[in-house]
């Protein structure tokens, strides 16, 4: 059983679609990270949210800790967002993380 | 500022031999992480450091020892080497547990 889920697994959009990647999480939680990782590998925090809502240029976060659910969007998508989207709760029970297995994005030009 | 730096980059090991990645980061922060990603698993976290001085077990703790030798230098230790811990190890850290974690570029382990 994963204590984070995210879906979809893969995503594919064409250049300028709106996209939302979905999180899941089973735990009590004091804080959930979106992390951006390159084809290349390197891993890139994008938000660490506790509630409501953060903005960082096209990209919006979203948490709803009574549904134990968060969303990340991205507006008019590029090419360059193509990546792999990584959610992570850090459950305060014992001080862990939980980490999905994250979104494959491809945006095609 | 270099960030999170580790070392190797890349490693491979004969089953049964020993190695430690090491770890450091500039930016003064107090938590350090060690995380193992393995397709299809996602980020899996070893062990953690939340301030110098402590360490702590993650989700994946057996098989690895860590060492905080102090704030800016958090290393990870393989004493017997094994197939099942071929890997990318990457560290990172943060000012606290809860807060945005930096990670460094991480080391592609392989065990034969």
């Amino acid at each position: 059983k994963n204590e984070v889920e995210q879906s979809p697994q893969n995503l594919t959009a064409q250049e300028g679609e709106f996209i939302t990647i979905n999180c899941s999480y089973s735990v009590g939680i004091s804080a959930l990270h979106w992390l951006q990782q390159h084809p290349g590998g390197g891993i890139v925090s994008l938000f660490m949210l506790s509630s409501g809502k953060k903005k960082h240029g096209r990209l919006i976060a979203t948490i709803n800790i009574q549904e134990k659910h968060s969303s990340l969007h991205i507006t008019a998508s590029h090419p360059r967002d193509s990546a792999v989207y990584i959610c992570a709760a850090f459950s305060n029970t014992g001080n862990q993380f939980y980490f999905g297995t994250g979104t494959s994005l491809t945006v095609i030009p | 500022n270099a960030g999170v730096t580790q070392t190797p980059k890349f490693q491979v090991l004969k089953t049964g031999q020993s190695m430690t990645l090491q770890c450091a980061q500039d930016m003064n922060h107090n938590s350090m992480y060690w995380y193992r990603q393995d397709p299809g698993m996602g980020l899996r976290l070893i062990y953690y450091s939340a301030s110098e001085g402590t360490t702590d077990k993650g989700e994946v703790p057996n098989g690895y020892n860590v060492s905080r030798l102090n704030k800016r230098e958090f290393s990870l230790r393989l004493e017997s080497a094994a197939p099942s811990q071929t890997s990318v190890y990457f560290c990172a850290s943060s000012w606290e547990l809860t807060d945005t974690q930096y990670f460094g570029p991480g080391t592609r382990l392989t065990v034969l």
